[in-house]
């Protein structure tokens, strides 16, 4: 039943580690997203992807590199991990070009970097 | 440029009292969506509402209630006698179809109700 579902769930590494957060939505949606909370609670986009397509790359390091298998997944993958990249890391799904649907966010990715 | 402006960082009310979250957006698109989100301390985003821009009417939703005013750009929300599990940070959100449906957050405000 669960729309849009992220794991893991926390995730605590060492500094230079690579580590993926993998993203699947059952909703049929086109549109998927990744978004990172900071401390302060602010949420930033980070990558949009349409139908498999990257629409949106914001000023994010290149590190961080999304994949998507087909629309219905949209994975993160993050090299060298540094402390700044801790954070919560949100995934979420909508429909392209349907009037004013929200964004369906999942549980989150609580990433801990030591 | 767009952007969402949530001034009130954090709020305290006490159990039962009325409080409004207040948010302001810019835009020079006619065309947008304006949204809360509830994050509570278990940490998900919750959706609340989506308004249009071309449907200012306010809304109403058990004790939930949004002002929608284009003439201020402002898009208000209010919980009428506050519960201690209204207790959460409100995200005020405004989106567009174009550019991949981007959205542009508030940076969130901090509601605490006490009993």
């Amino acid at each position: 039943d669960t729309a849009v579902s992220q794991t893991p769930k926390y995730l605590v590494t060492q500094m230079g580690n690579d580590k993926s957060i993998k993203c699947e939505q059952n909703l049929g949606h086109d549109t998927m997203y990744w978004y990172k909370q900071d401390s302060k609670k602010f949420l930033k986009i980070m990558f949009s992807y349409n139908n498999k397509e990257l629409i949106i790359n914001e000023t994010v390091p290149n590190r961080f590199s999304p994949k998507s298998p087909d629309k219905a997944h949209l994975n993160l993958h993050i090299n060298s991990l540094e402390l700044g990249d801790s954070a919560v890391y949100f995934c979420a799904s909508s429909p392209r070009r349907v009037s004013g649907t929200p964004v369906h966010f999942g549980p989150g990715t609580r990433l801990t970097v030591t | 440029a767009q952007k969402v402006t949530q001034a009130q960082t954090e709020i305290s009310v006490v159990e039962k009292e009325d409080v409004t979250l207040d948010c302001v957006y810019e835009t020079r698109d006619t065309t947008y969506y304006l949204f809360w989100y509830k994050q509570p301390p278990s940490g998900e985003l919750v959706f609340l509402i989506r308004r249009n821009s071309f449907d200012e009417q306010n809304e109403i939703s058990g004790r939930y209630s949004w002002n929608f005013q284009k003439s201020t750009s402002s898009f208000n929300f209010t919980i009428t006698a506050s519960q201690v599990v209204d207790s959460a940070v409100y995200f005020c959100a405004l989106g567009f179809l174009d550019t991949g449906n981007q959205f542009y957050f508030g940076t969130g405000t901090s509601l605490t109700v006490i009993p």
